[in-house]
C-alpha cells in the first residue's frame, strides 16, 4: 500500500539546538498531518497543513515549532529551540483529502538531552 | 480534552478467540477510524466508520457505530498472534470543520499462543 516515509528515524539533540524532522507523504495526497506520542502515551494531533497553510493546530503547537513544505518536497517540522519536553517520537501522515484514511509513516524518535 | 476514549486498558485471549475493543467518544463526529500500533510502528488504519454508518468489515475485523450512545466497537474474530498490538479508536470533530483525528489512550491486546 501506500507509504509514507520519515528521515531520520531516530534524532538525539542538545538541549535549545534546532531540529528538523522530515516527512515524504504519499504522492498524491493533499493534507499532512503530525502527530506526537511520547512513550506509552497516546498519540496527540499537533497540527495539519493543507495547499501550503496550516489549517488548524492544537495548543501542543508551541510557537517553537514550524512546519513547511517547500515546493512539493519533504514536510517538514522544525522546532528551535528545542526543550526537554519536546522528546518524544513523531509521527507524519497524509490524506488524499478531507475524511478519508490517514497514512502513517514509521515515526522518528526525538531524544533532547 | 480527550475526545476519544476506548474503555479498557489492555486485554489477552487465546489464538483463534474472538475479542471486542470498544470506544466512547465526546462530540459529534464525522467520521471514526479504528487504528493498529505495533511496537516501534506507527498506526494502520483498519477501518473508517462514517457518522451515517453503523457497521463495517474489514475481513475478520468488524466495526460499529452508535451515533446515539457515541460508541464504537471493533471486534476481531479467529485472532492471530500477530494481532497483538495496541487499537486506538481516533474521531474527528464536525465542529472543526477540517480532519483532525484524535485519538485515545489504546487498549493493549495480547493473543497468546
Amino acid at each position: 500500500g501506500p507509504k509514507v516515509l520519515q528521515i531520520p528515524s531516530h534524532q538525539i539533540i542538545d538541549m535549545g539546538q534546532m531540529v528538523t524532522l522530515n516527512c515524504d507523504p504519499v504522492s498524491n495526497h493533499l493534507y499532512f498531518y503530525w502527530y506526537k506520542q511520547i512513550l506509552g502515551q497516546q498519540m496527540e494531533f499537533l497540527v495539519n497543513f493543507y495547499n501550503g497553510k496550516v489549517m488548524e493546530k492544537s495548543k501542543l503547537f508551541k510557537d517553537q515549532f514550524s512546519v513547511e513544505r517547500p515546493d512539493g518536497s519533504y514536510f517538514t517540522l522544525k522546532i528551535q529551540p528545542t526543550a526537554l519536553e519536546d522528546s518524544a517520537v513523531y509521527f507524519c501522515a497524509s490524506s488524499q483529502d478531507r475524511g478519508y484514511e490517514q497514512y502513517f509513516g514509521p515515526g522518528t524518535r526525538l531524544t533532547v538531552l | 480534552s480527550q475526545l476519544a476514549e476506548e474503555n479498557s486498558w489492555a486485554l489477552s485471549v487465546h489464538e483463534g478467540e474472538s475479542v471486542t475493543v470498544n470506544c466512547s467518544y465526546k462530540t459529534s463526529i464525522t467520521a471514526l477510524q479504528w487504528y493498529r500500533q505495533k511496537s516501534g510502528k506507527g498506526p494502520a488504519q483498519l477501518i473508517l466508520i462514517r457518522s451515517n454508518e453503523r457497521e463495517k468489515r474489514n475481513g475478520r475485523l468488524r466495526a460499529t457505530l452508535d451515533t446515539s450512545s457515541q460508541s464504537s466497537s471493533l471486534s476481531i474474530t479467529a485472532t492471530r498472534c500477530e494481532d497483538t498490538a495496541v487499537y486506538f479508536c481516533a474521531t474527528d470533530s464536525s465542529n472543526t470543520g477540517y480532519q483532525n483525528f484524535y485519538f485515545g489512550k489504546g487498549t493493549s491486546l495480547t493473543v497468546i499462543p
